[in-house]
């Protein structure tokens, strides 16, 4: 069964670095590419970068100088860390997969909530 | 970037056909192969992936819902609607990058 789970702090103070973990099981990270999504609160979604099977990264345009996408193959997980916080980013962040069709998101993490707020 | 237009707001009746359109700003297939994708989101929910390249149902989606169109403009068919179906429909393309529509909240008349 396909499982991706995020975690890291529901808080975080402006101007400081964001850190999530993505844990993964029913797939390999080898085999399969890791997205990451965000949500703003009451609002759409937003591809923010790619971990790909072979370790490769891309990032959206708007968020790659603040952002970086890494992996521990060992552990199944897949990290975010993006600086700079401001009160905008608060929302929730999804780690996605890329299923067997390429570049179809097709299972989804329950999200994790981040509050940006002094 | 391409930029996905969808209607905020559609009002259905319970068993009646919805349409949901999606227009995006350059076309997005490669070849034949339309690069559009469907979500559906309930409230405190994640997304779910209902249908991928236009018009392919995604595993264990019912086939109420249904996906047509090809180059700029895309629609996702529910019909007849249900209680359940009630959400938010985001379209997403994977052409150039990934965005996705502001997202079309479906509601009971």
């Amino acid at each position: 069964q396909v499982q991706l789970t995020e975690s890291g702090p529901g808080l975080v103070h402006p101007s400081e670095t964001l850190s999530l973990t993505c844990t993964v099981s029913g797939f390999s990270l080898t085999g399969y590419s890791v997205y990451w999504v965000r949500q703003p609160s009451g609002k759409g979604l937003e591809w923010m970068g790619r971990m790909r099977y072979n370790g490769d990264t891309s990032y959206n345009s708007a968020l790659k100088s603040r952002l970086s996408i890494s992996r521990d193959t060992s552990k199944n997980q897949v990290f975010l860390k993006m600086n700079s916080l401001q009160t905008d980013d608060t929302g929730t962040y999804y780690c996605t997969r890329e299923g067997p069709q390429w570049r179809v998101m097709d299972a989804w993490g329950q999200g994790a909530s981040v509050t940006v707020s002094s | 970037d391409i930029v996905l237009t969808q209607s905020p707001v559609l009002a259905v009746s319970l068993g009646q056909r919805a349409t949901i359109s999606c227009r995006a700003s350059q076309s997005v297939s490669i070849s034949s192969i339309n690069l559009m994708h469907w979500y559906q989101q309930k409230p405190g929910q994640q997304p779910k992936l209902l249908i991928y390249r236009a018009s392919n149902l995604a595993s264990g989606i019912p086939a109420r819902f249904s996906g047509s169109g090809s180059g700029t403009d895309f629609t996702l068919t529910i019909d007849p609607v249900q209680a359940d179906d009630i959400a938010a429909y985001y379209c997403q393309q994977s052409r150039e990058s990934h965005t996705f529509g502001a997202g079309t909240k479906l509601e009971l008349k």
